[in-house]
């Protein structure tokens, strides 16, 4: 079954730049969408379709997908970005998740 | 707004049955497909299965198939999730989440607790 793996944890200075990186087999050649979860609450789809952004979300998040790895970037991080990220790809008509990572900001 | 509604939390016993359902609104409901995602305590996410509501088709994961079933009810725009033969293993929050033709899943519903003890 395909597989998504991300790093478990990812920490940035407040004002940094983080990135998110999410690898999976020829990951490039399927859409990929990343989805924003604070504790308490139900995930938030902050990038779809690769690098396009759902509206209200802040142009402080970006996307990019290639080869075998997409990565999430958070510019500007700040402390209201610290949260637990899932990426995820659809496979053969199934849906898969990416295992998560939670960014600290501090 | 476009929301999804879930009902409230649930206590089971092993070996029970229990139904979720998702209330959509502020959209035409037969355009779009629903998803059931779950998440068990400290956990990562995990896709459920998928069911259109234009044509019922559904698409359950692997390890799910045979133990639960989705449906839709178009008068009242509502979305059913069923899992039979209840175990621990099955105690978390379970989402519904709406998936538009591009097969973004983009809205989520609050979740509905489910705990099997």
């Amino acid at each position: 079954s395909y597989e998504l793996t991300q790093p478990s944890s990812v920490s940035v200075s407040p004002g940094q730049t983080a990135s998110i990186t999410c690898s999976g087999h020829k990951l490039g050649d399927k859409y990929v969408s990343w989805y924003q979860q604070r504790p308490g609450q139900s995930p938030v789809l902050v990038i779809y379709q690769d690098r396009k952004r759902p509206s209200g979300i802040p142009e402080r998040f970006s996307g990019s997908n290639s080869g075998h790895t997409a990565t999430l970037t958070i510019s500007g991080a700040q402390a209201m970005d610290e949260a637990d990220y899932y990426c995820q790809a659809w496979d053969s008509s199934t849906v898969v998740f990416g295992g998560g990572t939670k960014l600290t900001v501090l | 707004q476009v929301q999804l509604v879930q009902s409230g939390a649930e206590v089971k016993k092993p070996g029970a049955s229990v139904k979720a359902s998702c209330k959509a609104s502020g959209y035409s409901f037969i355009s779009y497909g629903i998803s059931w995602v779950r998440q068990a305590p400290g956990q990562g996410l995990e896709w459920m299965g998928w069911i259109s509501a234009y044509n019922v088709n559904t698409n359950y994961a692997q390890k799910l198939q045979g133990r639960v079933t989705m449906t839709t009810d178009t008068s009242t725009s509502t979305a059913y999730m069923e899992m039979r033969s209840l175990t621990s293993d099955d105690t978390a929050v379970y989402y519904c989440v709406r998936v538009d033709n591009g097969e973004v899943m983009d809205v989520w519903g609050q979740g509905t607790t489910v705990t099997v003890s």
